[in-house]
C-alpha cells in the first residue's frame, strides 16, 4: 500500500521555469491537499481540494496552480517560478472528519 | 480565523525527564485537533488525535477548552522522541482544511 506518492523528490529550477508538482493517493480519500513547509513558519495551505471536480484557494494560493485530475490525482503547477517558492512541498490526502492526513514524502524545489 | 500556537521552537530535555510540547489554539467552534511527528528526512506522521483520547509511543495530549490548549506529553521522554512535532487543527470546511502551528522541535539529550 503506496499511500500518497509524490514526484519528483528533488527539483531546482531557474527563475522563470515551470514544472508540474504530481501526487497521487491509492486510499480512495475524497480530499486532497497541497502544502509548502518553511523553516519557522510550519506548514501553510496553498490549494486543496474538498472532492473530485472541485479545488480551492488556501492560505497562500499565489504564484501556483492545480489540478484534481481525478480522484486519485492532485496536481500543483508553477508557472514562473520565483526563488521565494523554494520550499518542500507536501501533497496530503484525507478520509474523513477527525482522521487527520496522510502526507506525502515530500518535495525539495529550489529556485535559484 | 483559525489560528494554532506554538511557543517553543525548540525544546530540549535529558533522556528520562518529563517532556511536555505546547500548543495553543484560537477557533470560534468545536474544533479537532492533532498532533504530528515528522522524524529527520521522513515525512509527517499523525501522533494523536484528540477525538480518540488515545496513548502512542507513550505521548498523550489532552484538550483543554477552557485554556484552548492542546498540550503534548510524555513522562519519560527517549532519544528516538527527537524529532519535529506540529500541533495542528481542523475546522467546520468541507474539506478539513489542517491549520498547523510553526513546529517544535523536540531534542533528547543522552
Amino acid at each position: 500500500n503506496a499511500g500518497v506518492t509524490q514526484t519528483p523528490k528533488f527539483q531546482v529550477l531557474k527563475t522563470g521555469q515551470s514544472m508540474t508538482l504530481q501526487c497521487a493517493q491509492d486510499m480512495n480519500h475524497n480530499s486532497m491537499y497541497w502544502y509548502r513547509q518553511d523553516p519557522g513558519m510550519g506548514l501553510r495551505l496553498i490549494y486543496y481540494s474538498a472532492s473530485e471536480g472541485t479545488t480551492d484557494k488556501g492560505e497562500v494560493p499565489n504564484g501556483y496552480n492545480v489540478s484534481r485530475l481525478n480522484k486519485r490525482e492532485f496536481s500543483l503547477r508553477l508557472e514562473s517560478a520565483a526563488p521565494s517558492q523554494t520550499s518542500v512541498y507536501f501533497c496530503a490526502s484525507s478520509e474523513a472528519q477527525g482522521y487527520g492526513y496522510t502526507f506525502g514524502s515530500g518535495t525539495r524545489l529550489t529556485v535559484v | 480565523a483559525q489560528r494554532v500556537t506554538q511557543p517553543e521552537k525548540l525544546l530540549s530535555v535529558f533522556k528520562g525527564a518529563p517532556v511536555e510540547l505546547k500548543c495553543n489554539y484560537s477557533y470560534s467552534g468545536s474544533p479537532e485537533l492533532f498532533w504530528y511527528v515528522q522524524y529527520s528526512r521522513q515525512r509527517l506522521q499523525l501522533l494523536l488525535r484528540h477525538i480518540s483520547r488515545e496513548s502512542i509511543k507513550g505521548f498523550t495530549a489532552d484538550l483543554n477548552k477552557g485554556e484552548t490548549s492542546f498540550h503534548l506529553k510524555k513522562p519519560f521522554a527517549q532519544e528516538e522522541d527527537s524529532a519535529m512535532y506540529y500541533c495542528a487543527l481542523s475546522g467546520l470546511g468541507s474539506a478539513r482544511q489542517l491549520t498547523f502551528g510553526s513546529g517544535t522541535q523536540l531534542t533528547v539529550l543522552p
